[in-house]
């Protein structure tokens, strides 16, 4: 079965350093790749996608993700995180020819806690 | 804002009960998908509806069920309900579909948290 795994699962950081969160899947053939963050009191929002192309990614807020085929990876970078980065990520893949077409599966998330 | 509501925004059922919760879709998406996130967990996926038909199901079971109408809202049905149910409930919707099944974007809505007691 196809799964999602997100390595930290609570990362603390200072203002203006640096960000990676890790996400790896598990599914051979084409993906759809995404990252969505879930801000305090707020829903689910798009930070951004993958579908095809140049595998790095530019999102909103300064974020971007690096799809890595071979290692079955698309890990989220910020080079300089803001207090109000403070939310949860949440990876998310969506598998082309599986049965579900529509269903995306997603890590359990990573508290990101950033600090004054 | 997203332009995907959802209603109500809190519930609170006993068990044994039956709910129903909606869901209305962004303004030119035609497909729906939703969600159950339990505390502290990614969401999983229940089910999707385009074109007033289910494309697609997760692992859960048939007391959990939806509905897609013609202006595309939708409603997810749980009947019997368990305490493990209570779970924030996320409506998505989409264009995909129609776009092409390969460049499916999901937007959210804020959810409705169910509470079973």
């Amino acid at each position: 079965a196809q799964s999602v795994s997100q390595h930290n699962h609570h990362v603390i950081l200072s203002e203006a350093a640096s960000l990676e969160l890790g996400c790896n899947y598990s599914y051979g053939g084409t993906v759809n790749l995404f990252w969505y963050v879930q801000y305090p009191g707020q829903h689910l929002q798009l930070l951004l996608k993958y579908f095809s192309g140049d595998p790095l990614v530019k999102g909103i807020k300064g974020f971007e993700a690096e799809f890595i085929k071979s290692k079955f990876s698309f890990n989220l970078r910020k080079p300089s995180v803001q207090w109000s980065d403070t939310a949860e990520y949440f990876c998310a893949v969506k598998a082309y020819g599986s049965s579900n077409t529509g269903k995306l599966i997603f890590g359990q998330g990573t508290t990101l806690q950033v600090k004054p | 804002e997203t332009g995907v509501t959802q209603s109500p925004t809190h519930l609170i059922k006993t068990r044994g009960q039956q709910v129903t919760l909606r869901c209305s879709s962004q303004s030119g998406h035609n497909t729906v998908s939703w969600y159950q996130q339990a505390l502290g967990q990614g969401p999983q996926f229940i089910f999707q509806y385009y074109r007033e038909e289910e494309n697609g199901r997760g692992n859960f079971p048939p007391r959990f069920s939806g509905l897609q109408f013609p202006n595309y809202s939708s409603e997810l049905n749980v009947n019997a309900l368990e305490l493990d149910d209570s779970a924030l409930y996320l409506c998505a919707s989409s264009s995909g579909l129609a776009g092409g099944r390969n460049q499916e974007t999901q937007y959210f809505g804020p959810g409705t948290r169910l509470l079973v007691l």
